[in-house]
């Protein structure tokens, strides 16, 4: 089945700062990656996504890159503040029938001011 | 648009008693999914349903269960009740058939005792 690994599992930059996150994944057949942003006490909430036929996706300073040769996608943040420092998950659909997601193990953000 | 909503929020039993979780989608959305969060093991899909069928099952136990009524909301179940259930238990809506796209809830909170 799908396997979905993700590095780093802390990261810790300065307020302006850029993060990068990465993602790797297994199957072949996954077209759909999503990233998830969970504040403390909250449930998971998707902040951007990408499906197989693009390579970039911008939404103001989120981007998110797929390579789908390699089996890797990232996400990009810019100009970091302190509201961004949560816990991000990647993830990819499993490539079955349905909206199974496959999530990575979850990347602790904190960004000092 | 109301989002997800799972109820209750937070629960205590204790080992060998049954809970049941319940889920609201958003209006119009038809798949129910859902999942197990842990410090340990993180995001496990647990399953989900599509217009009161199931369509896809993670590997978890018999113990756990769920189901989908007409209007679209879910409930899941947990017999007999071991620590190691102690978790997150996140539900979330889609809003079709095999996007992707998860809208999750604020989770619901249990603890085995």
């Amino acid at each position: 089945g799908e396997n979905v690994e993700q590095h780093p599992s802390t990261l810790s930059v300065q307020e302006g700062d850029s993060a990068v996150i990465k993602c790797t994944y297994s199957d072949s057949a996954s077209n759909y990656f999503p990233w998830y942003k969970q504040e403390l006490g909250k449930g998971p909430q998707l902040i951007i996504d990408i499906r197989s036929n693009v390579g970039e996706k911008k939404d103001q300073r989120i981007a998110v890159t797929l390579n789908k040769t390699a089996k890797h996608f990232s996400l990009h943040i810019t100009e970091t503040q302190p509201e961004d420092s949560a816990v991000y998950f990647c993830a990819a659909n499993s490539g079955v029938e349905g909206n199974k997601l496959v999530f990575g193990a979850g990347t602790i953000l904190r960004v000092k001011s | 648009k109301a989002g997800v909503t799972q109820t209750p929020r937070y629960l205590i039993k204790t080992r060998g008693q049954q809970v049941t979780l319940s889920c609201s989608p958003i209006s119009g959305h038809r798949s129910v999914s859902w999942y197990q969060q842990t410090p340990g093991q993180g995001l496990q899909f647990l399953f989900e349903y599509f217009s009161e069928t199931q369509r896809n099952k993670g590997n978890f136990p018999g113990r756990f269960s769920g189901r989908q009524f007409s209007n679209s909301r879910s409930e899941m179940n947990v017999s007999t009740l071991e620590l190691g259930d102690s978790a997150l238990y996140l539900c979330a809506s889609s809003p079709g058939a095999n996007t992707g796209e998860l809208f999750f809830g604020e989770g619901s909170r249990l603890t085995v005792l």
